[in-house]
């Protein structure tokens, strides 16, 4: 079956650091690809996304490139903040018609020091 | 602004409780999904709805089941919750049949003393 595999947590970094938290998928046929943060207190958001080989996602400064060759979708950012404290999870959703399940890693605790 | 909401953010039950966690969602959207989120193993999939009255197991569903009598609200129940069912519990729904995005609630955690 579908599964997703996140790089170990916490991660603790200071603000401008390089950021990149690994994430590689197991799946059948070609999946959409998510990274989702959550921050202290609230639901889960969609960070970024990408639905096909090669795409890169993009969002407040955060990167992530659908890699077929490697199974991966690494998430960077060049220069992090502390309000970018959370927690990351990496997803992948199945590309067929009707209602998405979404298969999640265990999630990336990020804690950025000023 | 899209908005799903949970009606409690924190709730404790005793073991043996009937407990009922609702979900409400303003988008018209089709799915609705339940998760629990657990430490170190991410969110798990409970059950989701992909339309009124509609449901299917997802990878978790033992000791749970749900209804969905409108569009916009879809309820998970325990039935005789158990100290093993304390979690938080996230609610989530996307919209038609190829959107892939997953709105969520601020969840809500639940524990079962």
């Amino acid at each position: 079956g579908n599964s997703v595999t996140q790089m170990e947590g916490p991660v603790t970094l200071s603000e401008e650091a390089f950021l990149t938290i690994n994430c590689t998928y197991t799946a059948t046929g070609y999946p959409s690809l998510f990274w989702y943060v959550q921050y202290p207190g609230e639901g889960l958001q969609l960070l970024l996304k990408a639905t096909k080989a090669d795409d890169k996602g993009s969002n407040k400064g955060f990167e992530a490139t659908y890699r077929k060759e490697t199974t991966s979708f690494h998430l960077e950012k060049g220069s992090v903040q502390v309000s970018d404290s959370a927690v990351y999870f990496c997803a992948l959703s199945g590309r067929r018609q009707g209602a998405q399940k979404l298969v999640f890693g265990q999630g990336t605790r990020l804690t950025i020091n000023p | 602004d899209v908005k799903v909401t949970q009606s409690s953010r924190y709730l404790v039950k005793r073991t043996g409780e009937k407990v009922f966690l609702e979900c409400v969602q303003d988008m018209d959207h089709e799915n609705m999904f339940w998760y629990r989120q657990d430490p170190g193993l991410g969110l798990r999939l409970i059950y989701f709805s992909y339309d009124v009255k509609m449901k299917e197991k997802g990878d978790i569903p033992e000791g749970y089941s749900v209804s969905r009598e409108k569009k916009e609200r879809f309820s998970l129940i325990l039935e005789s919750a158990s100290t093993n069912q304390t979690s938080m519990y996230l609610c989530a729904s996307s919209g038609g049949q190829w959107d892939y995005e997953q709105y969520f609630g601020p969840g809500t955690r639940l524990t079962v003393t």
